[in-house]
């Protein structure tokens, strides 16, 4: 199956640092890719959707200079958490979609974020 | 609005018993159903999907699930759990009028019980 990687799994950072996250498609080219929060025991909730080459949609209540979002190239969509607080901590995950009409996204490991 | 529905937050079962999760989504004329399964502090795996065709499907790990139009539901179920289906389980759903934006519902915990 395809494989979306993620990367870190895993940051530590100071309140007001920024945090890039990666995701990449490793053996498929994603037109579209969606990152995701996940607060402990709830579900996932989008955030944006980045295609690439264009600027991402995201969705109501999330703010786009808090979460800027890059999609450069069709395998690599990046989410920078920037000037962080604890409260930006939580499960961030990634999926990407092979083409516009594709019927099934794959996901990444996802990135715990904690803000200290 | 599209929504997805888990009436379950939480299943305890024993191992080897049955399990049936439940998903009921809202009402559209074009949707693909989804479930997948969460590990801790990981990604989501597919474990099915329908798309058309057949309301029976099958998938990885002994699970299936069924499509029932009428019913707007799309329940999971297995036969004989082990411990290692203990996880997250969460049910999908892409609205095509939504863009083939993913919908979850708010996942249901399994915990497989010796």
């Amino acid at each position: 199956g395809a494989v979306v990687s993620q990367h870190p799994s895993w940051v530590i950072c100071k309140s007001g640092t920024s945090v890039k996250i990666e995701c990449r498609s490793l053996d498929f080219q994603a037109t579209t890719m969606f990152w995701y929060r996940q607060f402990p025991k709830q579900s996932l909730m989008l955030m944006a959707t980045s295609n690439e080459g264009s600027k991402a949609t995201y969705e109501q209540g999330v703010e786009k200079d808090k979460f800027l979002i890059n999609h450069a190239s069709l395998t690599l969509s990046t989410l920078t958490v920037t000037s962080a607080h604890p409260e930006d901590s939580s499960f961030y995950i990634c999926s990407a979609r092979p083409g516009q009409v594709a019927t099934e996204a794959f996901f990444g490991q996802g990135t715990r974020l904690t803000v200290v | 609005a599209q929504s997805v529905t888990q009436l379950d937050s939480q299943v305890p079962v024993f191992e080897e018993a049955p399990v049936e999760l439940r998903c009921n989504y809202s009402s559209s004329v074009s949707v693909y159903l989804f479930w997948y399964v969460q590990y801790p502090n990981q990604g989501l795996q597919l474990l099915l999907k329908y798309l058309s065709g057949s309301t029976l499907v099958k998938g990885i790990n002994g699970f299936e699930a069924e499509f029932n139009k009428s019913q707007t539901s799309f329940h999971l179920r297995k036969p004989s759990v082990h411990i290692s289906d203990t996880a997250e389980y969460f049910c999908a759903v892409t609205y095509k009028a939504a863009g083939n934006k993913l919908t979850f519902g708010g996942g249901t915990r399994v915990l497989v019980k010796p």
